[in-house]
């Protein structure tokens, strides 16, 4: 089955830098890839997701870009702000037939003022 | 618009007990999915159900049963509750192939 790998386990940045988070998969039928935010004590929230026909898609402050070959993929958040402080989440499936998600083990995000 | 409602909240069993999570969704979705979180283990499908009248296994369904009541419902049963079962319970719905997963507020299920 698929397998996905999530790094770092916890980053901290400073308010206004950018932050990194990277992710592979093993399964190179995957081809969507999701990312979700998690707040203490809170439902994970969809922020941004991307599907193998595209490399690089952005959304004001976020970015995800996609290396298919390499099977990797990342998120990218430039200049965060303290309410970027959450769990963020990676996911792969498949989009032959139904597929389920497969999730990364989270990244603790801390943006200190 | 709720989106996917889960009940309850809270709860705390004691070894052995039986209990059944509920969750229902109010946007016409055809998947329904159940979900543990455990610290540092990301999120891990227990079940899921494709579609209404369908079930399947996830990555760790051992000790749990699911039932897809109608298209808004999926109900999680734990039979005899054990401790390895302390987690916190997502429940989550989409539209179908590769769309996005809408997920509930969890239920945060403690057994003593």
């Amino acid at each position: 089955g698929e397998n996905v790998e999530q790094h770092p386990s916890t980053l901290s940045v400073q308010e206004g830098d950018s932050a990194v988070i990277k992710c592979t998969y093993s399964d190179s039928a995957s081809n969507y890839f999701p990312w979700y935010k998690q707040e203490l004590g809170k439902r994970p929230q969809l922020i941004i997701d991307i599907r193998s026909n595209v490399g690089e898609k952005k959304d004001q402050r976020i970015a995800v870009t996609l290396n298919k070959t390499a099977k990797h993929f990342s998120l990218h958040i430039t200049e965060t702000q303290p309410e970027d402080s959450a769990v963020y989440f990676c996911a792969a499936s498949k989009g032959s037939g139904y597929s389920t998600l497969t999730f990364g083990k989270g990244t603790m995000l801390l943006v200190s003022p | 618009n709720a989106g996917v409602t889960q009940t309850p909240k809270f709860q705390v069993l004691k070894t052995g007990q039986s209990m059944t999570l509920q969750c229902a969704q109010d946007m016409n979705h055809n998947s329904m999915y159940w979900y543990r979180q455990d610290p540092g283990m990301g999120l891990r499908l227990i079940y899921y159900s494709a579609s209404e009248g369908t079930t399947d296994k996830g990555e760790v369904p051992n000790g749990y049963n699911v039932s897809r009541l109608n298209k808004r419902e999926f109900s999680l049963r734990l039979e005899s509750a054990a401790p390895s079962q302390t987690s916190v319970y997502f429940c989550a719905s989409n539209a179908g192939l590769d769309q996005p997963q809408h997920f509930g507020d969890g239920t945060r299920l403690s057994i003593l």
